[in-house]
């Protein structure tokens, strides 16, 4: 990956628990985005968080962002069986451009 | 809502071919990027336009190009098709010069046989 790592790269849970994924990225930046990858299908943009900016909340997603470690973490609370896909996280690289950057990714499988 | 739009999302090419893909931006969005997956890979940047010029480029091989046309859409250009350029290609748009929310296209899938 161009940016940095996702962790844990696989993740299964039980419909109703939590599901935490944590993204680190290596270059200052100014903001960090979420995505949703269903099997072989687009990518749906979930949330954006800002440099400056340390939470963000959009429904069942919960988003921190801590600069100093260059890191970040997505939660879902309340998984559903709709749930399970590949979560990137994705960044700029601080200089102006626009392009992104993509985590490896990881594989969320919400059990029924 | 309007939402970008690929095509074809599915091409089948044989090795040494070319392809071109299409990329109709969101109304009103006026910069386009290239993204591509391989299987099992995290997308990787390869071009982008901002009012039909070249923005920043990232890990796009030689035998490609692209443009932006005057209606905003893109087309990347493929030859010498090889097989590990066997992908999803994505597209996405945003408006706007400022880094902001990307999105995505449905892809294209090539296979290059």
């Amino acid at each position: 990956s161009q940016q940095g790592e996702e962790d844990p790269q696989a993740l299964s849970i039980q419909e109703g628990e939590n599901a935490t994924m944590n993204c680190s990225y290596k270059t200052s930046i100014n903001n960090l985005q979420w995505y949703r990858q269903n099997s072989g299908r687009g990518l749906v943009h979930l949330i954006l968080i800002r440099s400056n900016e340390r939470e963000k909340h959009s429904g069942r997603l919960r988003v921190t962002l801590d600069t100093s470690k260059k890191s970040s973490s997505l939660l879902i609370t309340a998984s559903r069986a709709a749930d399970t896909a590949s979560y990137f996280c994705a960044t700029d690289n601080g200089t102006g451009a626009n392009n992104l950057f993509f985590g490896t990714g990881t594989r969320l499988t919400v059990i029924p | 809502a309007a939402g970008v739009i690929q095509s074809p999302r599915h091409l089948i090419k044989e090795k040494r071919e070319t392809a071109t893909l299409k990329c109709y931006p969101i109304p009103r969005h006026d910069t386009v990027y290239w993204y591509q997956q391989g299987p099992g890979q995290d997308p990787q940047f390869l071009i982008s336009f901002y009012e039909k010029m070249q923005s920043d480029k990232g890990s796009i091989p030689d035998r490609f190009s692209a443009q932006q046309f005057s209606d905003y859409h893109s087309e990347l250009n493929m030859s010498s098709l090889e097989l590990g350029d066997s992908a999803l290609y994505f597209c996405a748009s945003s408006y706007g010069t400022v880094t902001d929310t990307q999105y995505f296209g449905p892809g294209t899938r090539l296979t290059v046989l």
